[in-house]
């Protein structure tokens, strides 16, 4: 069975500390890892895009890297305004499906 | 560019009723769909649409129907309220197979079955 696990489920921060969530994945056919951002009452903001082992990009404090398992999403130097819930999906044979994790909620304290 | 607008964006509902969420996008995008989000579970897919006219079953389609007559618009129909039905449900679209871009997720409509 397809999964998605994300962890921890919530993580607090000071600000400026560095840190890393983790997203793992149970899946067959896999196309493509999506990282969103989530804040309160709002849709998923879409973030990046990993495609195969070894890959990682980079926006602002934020960088993604992709393993044949898992995939980290590290946030260097936190600001408060990074505090989102951070959400992970795959993309599986046949295309148009997505699982998504249950998210991070991250808080970043001034 | 509005992107993904959705209405409501707060409904009560009573048990047996039915209603329509709708959904409609500016962006030209192929690919529209529908999920729920519950505390927990992450988003879970409810029906998808890969173009006007043809749309297909995700992850719990039971107890909704939808409709895609023209590209812009996708809504959502909830055929007999229940209250495992209360939830959050966010409508997104995308170019293709969402590439590089993702989706593009509408504000949500949070769905309250009594």
């Amino acid at each position: 069975e397809d999964q998605v696990t994300q962890s921890p489920e919530a993580l607090r921060l000071q600000e400026g500390e560095s840190s890393s969530l983790n997203c793992s994945y149970t899946v067959s056919g896999l196309r493509g890892l999506f990282w969103y951002r989530q804040d309160p009452g709002k849709g998923p903001e879409f973030l990046f895009t990993l495609y195969s082992a070894g890959e990682e990009k980079e926006k602002e404090r934020l960088k993604a890297t992709l393993t044949k398992k898992e995939s980290f999403l590290h946030i260097t130097a936190p600001k408060p305004e990074d505090s989102a819930t951070y959400l992970c999906a795959v993309q599986v044979d046949p295309f148009n499906k997505f699982y998504f994790g249950s998210g991070t909620k991250l808080n970043v304290k001034p | 560019n509005a992107g993904v607008t959705q209405t409501p964006k707060f409904q009560v509902l009573k048990t047996g009723q039915s209603m329509t969420l709708q959904c409609a996008q500016d962006m030209n995008h192929e690919y529209m769909s529908w999920y729920r989000q519950d505390p927990g579970m992450g988003l879970r897919l409810i029906h998808y649409s890969v173009g006007a006219g043809i749309t297909d079953q995700g992850e719990v389609p039971n107890g909704y129907n939808v409709s895609r007559s023209t590209t812009e618009d996708f809504p959502l129909r909830l055929l007999s309220a229940a209250p495992s039905q209360t939830s959050v449900y966010f409508c997104a679209s995308s170019y293709g197979n969402s590439g590089n871009y993702g989706y593009t997720f509408g504000s949500g409509t949070r769905l309250t079955v009594v």
